[in-house]
């Protein structure tokens, strides 16, 4: 089944404990990305990368760090979480780029900083 | 500030009422996309478009990109308790490859 999958779905931590969010796609996929969802805001890009080894910000990457070293493979780090950082996040795939092309997103994690 | 504004926020029906949610913007985007989201999953794509003026139909679902690709509409006739959920427009930018999302609408559909 074509699916991206983040792991976990749930996490509680505490201010300035380093954590990773892991995400895979099965699907091929030249374009990941990770997104923050909160209310009233919506969905805001934090980073994303067109292939392996090609990463870029996006709106909101302050406090994150993000890696592609595998095509299927694009976890998102923490170094030093903070309360602001409690958010709900996305992680997704496309074939290539945004130009038009479906994005498919991973099941979410919630995380909460305390 | 949204760079994608969708309205309204909020929107709570009567089954067999037709509703119109917008995503307005300054800005030109080379393809603006809809989603719907159920509590506890990702977003889901309910269609893309891609020219100005573009109008796409999904049963009972109407989408529309403006003729110069700064706003949106969906529209639902009919609505049933199953179109029950979040509708977030996203808007893929001119240059680079960003997809910027609008701040979405919650439409609960009562039967």
């Amino acid at each position: 089944e074509a699916q991206v999958t983040q792991n976990p779905r749930y996490l509680i931590t505490v201010t300035g404990k380093k954590l990773t969010v892991t995400c895979s796609q099965n699907m091929n996929h030249e374009y990941m990305s990770w997104y923050r969802q909160d209310p009233g805001l919506g969905l805001r890009q934090i980073y994303y990368s067109m292939n392996v080894e090609v990463t870029d910000k996006g709106d909101v990457p302050e406090g994150y760090k993000v890696s592609r070293k595998e095509k299927r493979n694009f976890p998102l780090i923490l170094e030093s979480p903070s309360p602001n950082q409690t958010s709900l996040y996305f992680c997704a795939s496309s074939l290539s780029g945004t130009g038009g092309n479906e994005q498919f997103f991973g099941p979410g994690t919630r995380l909460t900083v305390l | 500030t949204q760079l994608l504004e969708q309205s309204p926020q909020f929107l709570s029906i009567q089954e067999g009422e037709n509703l119109t949610v917008y995503c307005n913007s300054s800005s030109v985007f080379s393809s603006l996309q809809w989603y719907r989201q159920e509590p506890g999953e990702g977003p889901v794509l309910l269609v893309t478009v891609v020219t100005g003026g573009e109008v796409k139909k999904l049963k009972r679902l109407t989408f529309q990109f403006g003729d110069a690709r700064k706003d949106s509409s969906l529209h639902i006739t009919a609505a049933q308790p199953g179109d029950t959920g979040l509708y977030l427009c996203a808007g893929g930018m001119e240059y680079g490859n960003k997809l910027v999302f609008g701040a979405g609408t919650i439409l609960r559909v009562k039967s």
